[in-house]
């Protein structure tokens, strides 16, 4: 399995851009990098997914740079509600485990 | 479309007795996954069905949890007998194909267990 790293706590203020980093070696080349967002009492949700480049969908965007060492969650314009704790999951994470994940707390 | 849905939602029990989980995952799905999230980690995982055969089940305690999912459609989670450290929010997950290459799991809410 691939050796994830990301923050485990961020303060942003409502309105601003969120970037969460997540670094992971030896993915391979068509592998898929999944984000999920977990709220407190709720199970994990599935919020985006890419293995190149840049993805985007109606919650956030995805960057992931050529080398593949790393990969970007943005969420833009956050609100109180993204309030919550986002996992970068590399292939095969899920079958082990999530981590700690990224706890984004967003102040109003 | 439906979700995963999980029951119960809450469970308390006494060190030592039994409890069981259900779990429905979305129709269709050939691949469920149980979790275990104690406070303030994240999701373990527990066991991992295809259809109704057992892929992964090598972080199951197997001396007092079991699992099963007959006619690869619903399954049960059973802690026979339950510990103080079982205390944790049990997760239900399923996807269309494990194997695919950007396989995404959608997760019913849990069921909290608190062990007294």
């Amino acid at each position: 399995l691939a050796k994830t790293t990301q923050p485990i706590s961020m303060d942003s203020y409502e309105g601003q851009e969120v970037n969460i980093t997540c670094s992971h070696n030896n993915i391979a080349t068509n592998d898929y990098i999944t984000w999920y967002q977990q709220f407190p009492s709720q199970g994990p949700r599935f919020i985006i997914q890419g293995y190149k480049t840049k993805v985007t969908n109606e919650v956030a965007s995805l960057f992931i740079p050529a080398d593949r060492k790393s990969s970007t969650l943005s969420l833009p314009r956050v609100s109180l509600s993204d309030t919550a704790v986002y996992y970068c999951l590399p292939p095969g994470y899920q079958k082990v485990t999530f981590g700690i994940g990224t706890k984004l707390q967003v102040i109003p | 479309e439906a979700g995963v849905a999980q029951s119960p939602r809450y469970k308390i029990i006494e060190k030592r007795q039994s409890v069981a989980f259900w779990c429905n995952p979305i129709s269709g799905h050939a691949t469920l996954y149980w979790y275990q999230q104690i406070l303030g980690q994240g999701p373990k995982l527990l066991i991992q069905f295809q259809n109704n055969g057992v892929v992964d089940d090598s972080q199951l305690p197997k001396d007092r949890f079991s699992a099963e999912r007959l006619k690869g459609v619903d399954s049960t989670l059973k802690i026979q007998p339950a510990k103080l450290e079982d205390s944790a929010v049990y997760l239900c997950a399923s996807s269309l194909d494990r194997q695919r290459a950007n396989e995404k799991l959608f997760f019913g809410s849990g069921t909290q267990l608190s062990v007294l």
